[in-house]
């Protein structure tokens, strides 16, 4: 894999649904994977940076694990609620590369 | 918020215009980025200021003229562009050009006309 993707594209799910989703990076000289919260109209928020195979990070009812063995990384939300509705967005940054590459984002609806 | 303000938030433009968008962080950041991102596309990294030094640029067009007179504030000036420079303009900031994490503004969403 030579870009970050992310699947689903986008996805609907009814309030206190738990929901995850999946992004993929290049696993070779692999640094960091990050994980940004973006509502519409307004900044992107940071989740979680990670950095160890295996790792996993958790805020509230969203979590997330990474696999750098692999290449990828799951984000999970428990019990979605109306404003979990946003656009997620993950990144990835190699040790050869000083900056982050984006994948285009997971639109996530929650529906009350 | 973020500590990362972007003025305007919305400007519409023609191809013969010259415009500026500004970013300013209050974070005590020494980074600054910016950043597009064209519908439906991922963002892309457009230039990295470092210490006020540009430290990166991805071939971005020179009707996109980026400016940093000092580590709370960066410019981008825009002059002649074309219509499918319409996107969103995102502007972040870091501790440093290699820091874990980045801090964004809300964008300005710009409209070539």
């Amino acid at each position: 894999i030579l870009n970050v993707e992310q699947s689903p594209q986008s996805l609907h799910v009814q309030e206190g649904d738990s929901t995850n989703f999946t992004c993929s990076f290049p696993s070779s000289n692999f640094y960091a994977l990050h994980w940004y919260r973006w509502e519409t109209a307004k900044s992107p928020e940071a989740l979680f940076v990670m950095t160890l195979n295996g790792d996993e990070k958790k805020k509230g009812r969203i979590s997330a694990t990474l696999n750098t063995k692999e290449g990828y990384s799951y984000l999970y939300i428990k019990g979605s609620q109306p404003e979990d509705s946003a656009t997620y967005l993950c990144a990835s940054r190699s040790g050869s590369a000083r900056q982050l590459t984006f994948g285009s984002g997971t639109q996530l609806t929650v529906l009350p | 918020e973020t500590g990362v303000t972007q003025t305007p938030r919305h400007l519409v433009m023609g191809m013969t215009n010259k415009k500026s968008l500004k970013c300013e962080q209050h974070l005590g950041h020494n980074a600054m980025y910016w950043y597009k991102q064209s519908a439906k596309k991922p963002l892309e990294l457009m230039f990295v200021y470092n210490f006020k030094e540009q430290t990166e640029n991805n071939s971005v067009p020179s009707r996109f003229s980026p400016e940093c007179p000092n580590s709370s504030h960066l410019f981008l000036h825009l002059h002649t562009l074309q219509p499918e420079d319409s996107a969103l303009y995102l502007c972040a900031s870091s501790p440093r050009d290699s820091s874990y994490e980045q801090y964004f503004g809300p964008g300005t969403r710009l409209t070539v006309t």
